[in-house]
């Protein structure tokens, strides 16, 4: 069964320093692997994608996360935050059992200081 | 460019009653979804559908039923609503077609069950 473990419910870095969120799955076959944000009283918007290709993925707003198949793992980063990045971040992996389903990690809620 | 539109946003119900939450989108997505997001358990799956007239349980369903008899549309209801299903619910739809494709989320149902 697929599972993900983000470490750390809760983040905080000051603005302009570098934010690492940490995701680890586990999966019984290959994975296609998710970062997505939610902003506060909104729904999930997808950052990026792995889906096989470059196990480097750029996404949105400056962030990339880097599959590494050896680790089990598809860590989220970005160079240097804006206090815009103050959200909550879940990494998910789908590839089993059709439909597209999602499993999603327990989330990380990013704080920035100024 | 509605996307995935959800009704209502908000909710209070009594134990014992009854309602549906309504999912619409307007992408021709052939699969939909009913995720509750709790805090620290990240989004569970309730259920989905892959297509008009067919639905299919998925982690949490419980105390749900489900109804997809548009394309376009996915009911979520609760029969007899508990404390323990206050939850924001957020649905999703997603492509057919493909591998890795993403779920795009409407903004959540905030329900409260007293």
């Amino acid at each position: 069964a697929q599972s993900v473990t983000q470490l750390g419910s809760h983040v905080s870095v000051s603005e302009g320093a570098l934010v690492l969120l940490r995701c680890n799955y586990s999966s019984s076959v290959p994975p296609y692997l998710f970062w997505y944000v939610q902003y506060p009283n909104q729904g999930l918007q997808l950052l990026l994608k792995y889906t096989s290709a470059a196990t480097l993925v750029k996404g949105i707003n400056g962030f990339e996360a880097e599959f590494k198949k050896s680790e089990t793992s598809f860590h989220l980063t970005k160079p240097s935050a804006h206090m815009s990045d103050a959200a909550e971040y879940f990494c998910a992996v789908s590839g089993f059992g059709g439909a597209q389903k999602l499993v999603f990690g327990q989330g990380t809620r990013l704080t920035i200081n100024p | 460019n509605a996307g995935v539109t959800q009704t209502p946003k908000f909710r209070v119900l009594k134990t014992g009653q009854s309602m549906t939450l309504l999912c619409a989108q307007d992408m021709n997505h052939e699969y939909m979804y009913w995720y509750r997001q709790d805090p620290g358990m990240g989004l569970r799956l309730i259920h989905y559908s892959v297509g008009e007239g067919t639905t299919a349980k998925g982690e949490v369903p419980d105390g749900y039923n489900v109804s997809r008899l548009k394309k376009q549309n996915f009911l979520l209801g609760l029969e007899s609503a508990a404390p323990s299903q206050t939850s924001v619910y957020f649905c999703a739809s997603s492509y057919l077609q493909g591998v890795g494709q993403p779920q795009h989320f409407g903004d959540g149902t905030r329900l409260s069950i007293l």
